[in-house]
């Protein structure tokens, strides 16, 4: 099992500039998340799915778009990219017995 | 949402028992208490949970008060590979179906050689 593997792995944007981070992973868990890690911080979080086609705000949702069309992937869209949006950000996928979440890699994203 | 609080961070020699403790004193009766660790930039890594009894496995016990405002994780014998960011989290509940992990900031631990 790969588990949770995120793409790309490194990004620079302009500053306006939209793209996917992208999520998936081979599990078949239903639970979903994306965090955001700044400099020397805690992990925030910005979307959660419970499944395909559902997904519910976290912490931080503003300047993010999240969908969920199958189980494996959960995408993450930055529409108008910001200096504030630079940051690493991390999936994660929930196995439900034991409330263990599993982290991919992480992307390391700048918006100059 | 509960929030938790912990030292920003402690050193323990290499050996020693690492005592790292956290406070969650609006936890509710339902919420679980757990506890990740960051290595470097990576992904967090899962270590232990609980509710309210004690608990141990492989990489460490969890030990919760008895009204379960406050916990405690105990790495037994330290290595510099424990090394990291540890983070306690308290395991919420959502309108959704899931559950929502609200991480603080977290302790980072120095084991010295």
């Amino acid at each position: 099992n790969a588990g949770v593997t995120q793409t790309p792995k490194f990004r620079i944007l302009k500053i306006g500039q939209s793209m996917t981070l992208q999520c998936t992973q081979d599990m078949n868990h239903n639970y979903m998340y994306w965090y955001r890690q700044d400099p020397g911080m805690g992990l925030k979080l910005i979307y959660y799915s419970v499944g395909a086609g559902i997904t519910d705000k976290g912490e931080v949702p503003n300047g993010y778009n999240v969908s969920r069309s199958t189980t494996e992937d959960f995408p993450l869209r930055l529409e108008l990219a910001a200096p504030s949006q630079t940051s690493v950000y991390f999936c994660a996928s929930l196995r439900a017995p034991t409330g263990e979440l599993f982290f991919g890699e992480g992307s390391r994203l700048t918006v100059l | 949402d509960a929030k938790t609080t912990q030292p920003t961070s402690m050193d323990c020699a290499e050996g020693r028992a690492a005592n790292l403790p956290c406070n969650h004193s609006t936890i509710s009766g339902n919420e679980y208490v757990y506890w990740y660790r960051q290595i470097h930039s990576q992904g967090p890594q899962y270590i232990i949970h609980g509710l309210k009894n004690n608990e141990t496995n492989e990489m460490a016990s969890l030990i919760i008060t008895e009204d379960r405002k406050s916990s405690t994780l105990i790495l037994p014998h330290a290595t510099l590979r424990d090394t990291a960011v540890y983070y306690c989290i308290v395991r919420v509940p959502s309108t959704s179906g899931t559950y929502k992990y609200i991480f603080g900031t977290g302790t980072r631990l120095k084991v010295l050689a």
